[in-house]
């Protein structure tokens, strides 16, 4: 069956450090991937999305590219900021899953002033 | 953004009471879920549903029941709320085909005393 599988947390940077969440997926069919964030008290929020090999999605300064060869969707953002510190998911949809989005188990981030 | 909506956002209530938990939403979705999500922060499938009439159990079994009367209506129902029932509830919906991202209600925490 279809699965996520994310990098554990939780991830501790400094302000303006480098973040990598790694994100790797099972998927029978060739599936649409996406990012979510969780800021604390709230539901999820969309982030970003690729729906095909090779698409990167991209949102408020993160990045991240579909890999088919290595069945891989890892977060990037170049220099992140306290307002960043949320838990981020990692998630699939595809037709032999019958459209219901799976998710990852989530990655805390922490981000220090 | 979202136009999905979930009463209460907060609930305690004691052992042994029937509970409902509220979600709607005004995109005309077909498809809506239930997840449940553990202090760990991770989601777990309870409940979907691909339309009116239409009610699947999810990955996670779930002693919770829903129905689904209305495009815009999707409520979960606890008849006998336990201690172990307590959690955070969320209600998602998204449209037609996997390209479609899921739009996330801001969450019940449910605590049974």
């Amino acid at each position: 069956g279809n699965s996520v599988t994310q990098m554990e947390g939780p991830v501790t940077l400094s302000e303006e450090a480098f973040l990598t969440i790694n994100c790797t997926y099972t998927a029978t069919g060739y599936p649409s991937l996406f990012w979510y964030v969780q800021y604390p008290g709230e539901g999820l929020q969309l982030l970003l999305k690729a729906t095909k090999a090779d698409d990167k999605g991209s949102n408020k300064g993160f990045e991240a590219t579909y890999r088919k060869e290595t069945t891989s969707f890892h977060l990037e953002k170049g220099s992140v900021q306290v307002s960043d510190s949320a838990v981020y998911f990692c998630a699939l949809s595809d037709s032999t899953g019958g459209f219901k989005t799976i998710f990852g188990a989530g990655t805390r981030l922490f981000v220090k002033a | 953004e979202a136009d999905i909506y979930q009463t209460p956002r907060y609930l305690v209530i004691g052992t042994g009471k029937k509970i409902t938990l509220e979600c709607s939403q005004t995109m005309g979705h077909d498809k809506m879920y239930w997840y449940q999500q553990d202090p760990g922060m991770e989601l777990h499938l309870i409940h979907y549903s691909y339309g009116v009439n239409s009610t699947e159990k999810g990955d996670l079994s779930s002693e919770s029941t829903v129905s689904r009367i209305r495009t815009e209506h999707f409520p979960l129902t606890l008849e006998s709320a336990r201690p172990s029932h307590t959690s955070q509830y969320l209600c998602a919906s998204s449209a037609n085909g996997d390209r479609e991202r899921a739009f996330f209600g801001q969450g019940t925490r449910l605590t049974v005393v």
